[in-house]
């Protein structure tokens, strides 16, 4: 098994430029989750997805935040306008549905926004 | 109040050294536990789970206090290996999210 997919895994942009984070689930996995990572702030819950539909978005930042799963198998992150305050490690992870069951995270994108 | 709450560390300790992590979590319905592992510049994988018996895996050994809500994690005859951040996960089930906590960073010297 691939694993969880990100891409890319660095992106370094320019404030105010449009950025589009790709995440690939593990096969058969129904639950997937994008999360953000920073020293100050630790690992943060922006969104997740059950059978593709949005759950919880509370913890995306603004409406400057979207995200959309059209499919089992693709669920993307988009950032327009970017700040240099978006700049961050954001990760995707899926699990199958019940508490009990691991989650499983992909290498994340490490991405700079000067 | 945080959900789930650990102490940040650092805990500096030397080859060989037993030490231990603990974590509290403040939603009594929680079902499920886990320790999960943080290198550098990685994503965090999963560790072990945490049974309410307790349960140990070779070196590491995790404990839950149901009653305390309140969960530990103890690593003897620490490794180099071992340095990395420690993350308490808690789970309430339903639909809900597992709550990841801001993590222990554990280093290990030589």
């Amino acid at each position: 098994d691939a694993g969880v997919i990100q891409s890319p895994r660095h992106e370094v942009t320019e404030m105010g430029q449009e950025v589009t984070l790709r995440c690939k689930p593990i096969s058969g996995h129904d639950y997937l989750f994008w999360y953000r990572q920073t020293m100050m702030r630790g690992l943060e819950l922006l969104i997740y997805f059950n059978n593709n539909v949005p759950i919880d978005d509370s913890g995306m930042p603004e409406d400057r935040f979207s995200a959309k799963m059209p499919n089992a198998s693709f669920s993307t992150l988009k950032i327009q306008p970017s700040e240099p305050r978006d700049s961050a490690v954001y990760f995707c992870a899926s699990r199958i549905a019940g508490p009990y069951n691991e989650q499983f995270f992909g290498p994340g994108t490490r991405l700079t926004v000067l | 109040r945080k959900e789930v709450e650990q102490d940040p560390g650092p805990f500096n300790v030397p080859e060989g050294a037993t030490v231990a992590f603990n974590c509290t979590y403040s939603n009594s319905a929680s079902q499920s536990f886990f320790w999960y592992r943080q290198d550098c510049r990685k994503e965090p994988k999963l560790l072990m789970s945490v049974y309410s018996s307790g349960n140990e895996d070779g070196r590491f050994t995790a404990q839950l206090n149901r009653a305390s809500q309140y969960i530990s994690l103890l690593i003897r005859d620490s490794k180099l290996s071992d340095s990395a951040t420690y993350l308490c996960v808690v789970g309430v089930g339903g639909r809900r999210a597992l709550t990841f906590g801001s993590g222990t960073r554990l280093q290990v010297q030589p």
